[in-house]
């Protein structure tokens, strides 16, 4: 299974922007990488996901690095309801599961 | 549109036991993927049924089953409790022609504690 790497936990204050950074030096050219983030006592919740080029959507921003072996999400103005465990997930192409890591526990700050 | 259900929320067994979580996906979704989720990990990928049939399974054992029904809700089935099987037990739905290029929707999860 293709591996990412985030760091365990991250801190930010509210109103804030945050920079989740993930590394996935093994990537391959099909892969797609997603990112999901999971709220105290819920099931992942799915942020973004991209291909090649960053993509914006209503949650988050995804900026992938032009050799694609690393990308961050953004999160703009982070809210005290941002605070989850957010993971990066390589998507195999022909592969029908996600394969999570750790994450990176966000923490937020009033 | 109600999302991804699970039922029960919570369950109780005792080792050696046999227990059936249930899962409705998405309204529109046709497949159904199966999550274990020990305390203070990621969720680890059980299998995943489209059609009625299981199309990719990860490392778990025979002991874990399960079933998709025509109206594509899906059942995981445990035999043999075991204590390390305790675990918040994830459903996810998604459209098989979109691939993953596109998102998965989770359940709230099963919480089942083997006593």
């Amino acid at each position: 299974d293709a591996k990412t790497t985030q760091p365990n936990s991250m801190e930010s204050n509210e109103e804030e922007p945050v920079h989740l950074p993930c590394n996935h030096s093994t990537i391959s050219g099909t892969d797609y990488i997603h990112w999901y983030r999971q709220l105290p006592s819920q099931g992942p919740e799915y942020v973004i996901h991209g291909l090649t080029s960053n993509v914006n959507n209503r949650m988050a921003s995804l900026a992938i690095a032009e050799d694609r072996k690393s990308s961050t999400l953004i999160l703009h103005r982070a809210t005290l309801r941002d605070a989850a465990v957010y993971y990066c997930i390589l998507i195999i192409q022909g592969a029908q599961k996600l394969v999570f890591g750790q994450g990176t526990r966000l923490t937020i700050n009033p | 549109d109600a999302g991804v259900t699970q039922s029960p929320t919570h369950l109780i067994k005792t080792r050696g036991q046999q227990v059936t979580l249930r899962c409705s996906p998405k309204s529109g979704h046709d497949t159904v993927s199966w999550y274990q989720q020990a305390l203070g990990q990621g969720p680890q990928f059980i299998f995943q049924y489209y059609e009625e049939e299981e199309r990719q399974r990860g490392n778990f054992p025979d002991r874990f089953s399960g079933h998709q029904f025509p109206n594509y809700s899906s059942e995981l089935n445990v035999n043999a409790l075991l204590l390390g099987d305790s675990a918040l037990y994830l459903c996810a739905s998604s459209l098989v022609d979109r691939g993953l290029n596109t998102e998965a929707f989770f359940g709230q999860g099963t919480r089942l504690t083997v006593v």
